[in-house]
């Protein structure tokens, strides 16, 4: 499958920001993203999809934005809570599913 | 009680001993996977299996083997363990309708010695 990388492999945020994500994807037919969150001593959990054909998406303070004139999505965290921190991967549609290497979000309080 | 079992959770085992990691589910779920996750590497993927009698390799099954016993029933062996097998591994499940949304066990961490 195409790789999924994502642009920093750790992020700090002060509890209360806004937390932004991101990932690159490198096969402009991909259709789908899922977004997972693993949780220290956890298994991965899912968070939120995306299509193609949509621009954004919004959950429970989480926003995907998708962007496929430069094949890059975000995830949006709003206000920032400790139970955030976590790594989180980007998969791509593949069968099976491709994950990204992941980042660590880290809440400062 | 959780829907993806993981047994055992932690083991430590020496290079060449065979090992079994099993994994269980109650969800219902016809497709299961195995991955592995090493620091830095993400999730990488072994092998899966779409209904009891399917089984495919994923991006790194050199040595290791699977079996579907069951529908909810996935073991994944190391047939003669080396310390570079030393990792977590997870064991997760889809339904066949959305197979992209993935529910993961708690994690098996294996060293090898």
């Amino acid at each position: 499958g195409e790789s999924v990388g994502l642009h920093l492999p750790t992020l700090s945020v002060q509890e209360g920001d806004n937390s932004i994500i991101n990932c690159a994807y490198s096969n402009s037919a991909s259709d789908y993203f899922i977004w997972y969150k693993q949780e220290s001593g956890k298994g991965p959990q899912f968070i939120i999809d995306i299509r193609s054909n949509m621009d954004k998406r919004q959950g429970q303070r989480v926003t995907v934005l998708l962007n496929k004139t430069v094949k890059h999505l975000s995830l949006q965290i709003a206000a920032t809570q400790p139970g955030d921190s976590a790594v989180y991967f980007c998969a791509e549609r593949y069968t099976p599913l491709v994950f990204g290497k992941g980042t660590r979000l880290s809440v400062i309080a | 009680d959780a829907d993806v079992t993981q047994t055992p959770r932690n083991r430590i085992t020496k290079t060449g001993k065979r090992i079994m990691l099993e994994c269980s589910q109650t969800k219902g779920h016809d497709r299961m996977y195995w991955y592995r996750q090493d620091p830095g590497l993400g999730l990488r993927l072994i092998y899966y299996s779409f209904d009891v009698k399917d089984i495919n390799k994923g991006e790194i099954s050199d040595g290791y083997s699977v079996s579907r016993q069951a529908q909810a029933k996935f073991s994944l062996s190391l047939e003669s363990a080396i310390p570079n097998q030393t990792a977590l591994y997870f064991c997760a499940t889809s339904d066949a309708g959305s197979s992209y949304e993935q529910y993961f066990g708690p994690g098996t961490r294996l060293t090898v010695t």
